[in-house]
């Protein structure tokens, strides 16, 4: 059972132009949402993330918007740069989780791809 | 280290040997995690320590796999009798604290052949 899905295993955008990596979960207690980006023989890092109580989070180039009765969230990145090449994984988690840490649920991933 | 350490970066098995992973995490980090990401699959969590409490290992696919967390530090996932559907690549990450803040490591890329 997939709670976080990311339907776009990948995605090319051109340089310059916007890239929107889209998520959809379906537990609705998670209330903390992450994006992860990925580069080929690396492990995750950290990018941006997003608590429920607000619907949009900036930071810098890269902006994640949640609408939580839809249950989905995304990930803007304005303007998209060769460097931004890379998986992307969306994550959520419920802070009241019974076993007392953040669990976190990650999905497939977007491999996007920027254009020079 | 500055980092989370993760070796070997590559194994190649035989079906049926066991094999064990190491993870040494960021010095001062309290939680650890093991993840696991098969081909076209999201990162599946598989186990978590955090200090000296009992270790939620409720991720773990079966009993072939087990995980120890040493002095609170240095974790090894073992896995014995190693099945082709266990090759992946095996993640750690560490934070210090058990509320988020991952810091990844490499990972180990494990192929059962």
């Amino acid at each position: 059972d997939q709670q976080v899905k990311q339907n776009s295993p990948s995605l090319s955008v051109q340089e310059g132009r916007i890239s929107i990596l889209n998520c959809d979960y379906t537990n609705s207690m998670f209330d903390y949402f992450l994006w992860y980006k990925k580069y080929p023989a690396e492990g995750p890092t950290f990018l941006i993330s997003i608590s429920s109580i607000k619907d949009k989070n900036e930071d810098g180039r890269f902006t994640v918007f949640l609408n939580k009765s839809a249950k989905h969230l995304s990930l803007h990145i304005v303007p998209s740069q060769p460097g931004d090449s890379a998986v992307y994984f969306c994550a959520a988690s419920q802070s009241r989780y019974s076993g007392g840490y953040q669990k976190v649920t990650f999905g497939t991933g977007t491999k996007l791809q920027v254009i020079p | 280290g500055a980092g989370v350490s993760q070796s070997p970066s590559n194994k190649v098995t035989e079906k049926g040997k066991d094999v064990e992973l190491r993870c040494d995490p960021i010095s001062g980090h309290t939680a650890l995690y093991w993840y696991r990401q098969s081909l076209g699959q999201g990162l599946e969590f598989l186990i978590y320590f955090q200090g000296n409490s009992a270790p939620d290992k409720s991720g773990l696919p079966s009993d072939r796999f087990s995980a120890e967390r040493t002095g609170g530090s240095v974790s090894t996932l073992t896995i014995q009798r190693t099945q082709q559907e266990d090759s992946a690549v095996y993640l750690c990450a560490s934070s210090p604290h058990g509320r988020g803040g991952y810091t990844f490591g490499s990972g180990t890329r494990l192929t059962v052949v």
